[in-house]
């Protein structure tokens, strides 16, 4: 059975802390992995990652995916409170169009 | 930035009655998603749609569910008879492609009573 697995489920940490949210994943036929950020409503999309070893970075916020261990990890740097969020990681498969998600880690950001 | 745009944010239903989730994707997307979370738990697929057919459904998208593309920009959810089971934060999603991150609508809160 597919699976998505984020740990931790939830996080408590003080404004300028670094965090890392992890993903790990057993998906046959794996073709990407999304990172979103959760907030009250819609998923809003942060990372895709199709390729081992290349980091994706979008100004505090980064993200590198190893296809070999089979996982994903999102780094914040300079947290600040505006990152309280759900942070959802989701694998797609290359056969068919749904993505696989897993049950967020909570991330609370304490000023 | 265009969105996906979901309509209403919010339904309350009597059991055994019919509900259908509006959802306008983005402009230029061609395939079509819905999810649900209920809460406290994982976003959980249920189905997906392109060139107005599903492409792939869950197990959860049983006969009680159906989509359609009535015009050309919206794309609804029907329920047939509602549960209480039913009872979920539905999100519809669109991608350019099968292969593009799939963009969220904000979703409608269901609530069956």
């Amino acid at each position: 059975e597919d699976k998505v697995v984020q740990s931790p489920l939830s996080l408590v940490v003080h404004e300028g802390d670094t965090v890392t949210l992890n993903c790990s994943y057993e998906v046959t036929n794996f073709r990407s992995l999304l990172w979103y950020k959760q907030e009250k409503k819609a998923p809003t999309f942060l990372f895709m990652l199709t390729s081992s070893g290349i980091e994706k970075k979008s100004g505090r916020l980064s993200s590198i995916l190893d296809k070999k261990e089979l996982f994903s990890i999102l780094n914040i740097t300079a947290t600040q409170t505006g990152d309280s969020a759900v942070y959802l990681c989701a694998v797609g498969r290359d056969t068919g169009n749904q993505f696989y998600f897993g049950t967020g880690t909570s991330l609370t950001v304490i000023p | 930035e265009p969105e996906v745009t979901q309509t209403p944010s919010h339904q309350v239903t009597q059991m055994g009655q019919e509900v259908i989730l509006r959802c306008v994707p983005i402009s230029n997307h061609l395939y079509f998603y819905w999810y649900r979370q209920i809460l406290g738990q994982k976003v959980e697929f249920l189905v997906s749609f392109y060139n107005n057919e599903i492409s792939e459904k869950s197990e959860i998208f049983d006969d009680q569910f159906s989509v359609e593309r009535p015009d050309g920009s919206n794309f609804t959810l029907k329920i047939r008879s509602t549960k209480l089971e039913d009872s979920a934060m539905y999100f519809c999603a669109s991608s350019g492609s099968p292969r593009t991150p799939q963009h969220f609508g904000d979703g409608t809160r269901l609530s069956i009573l």
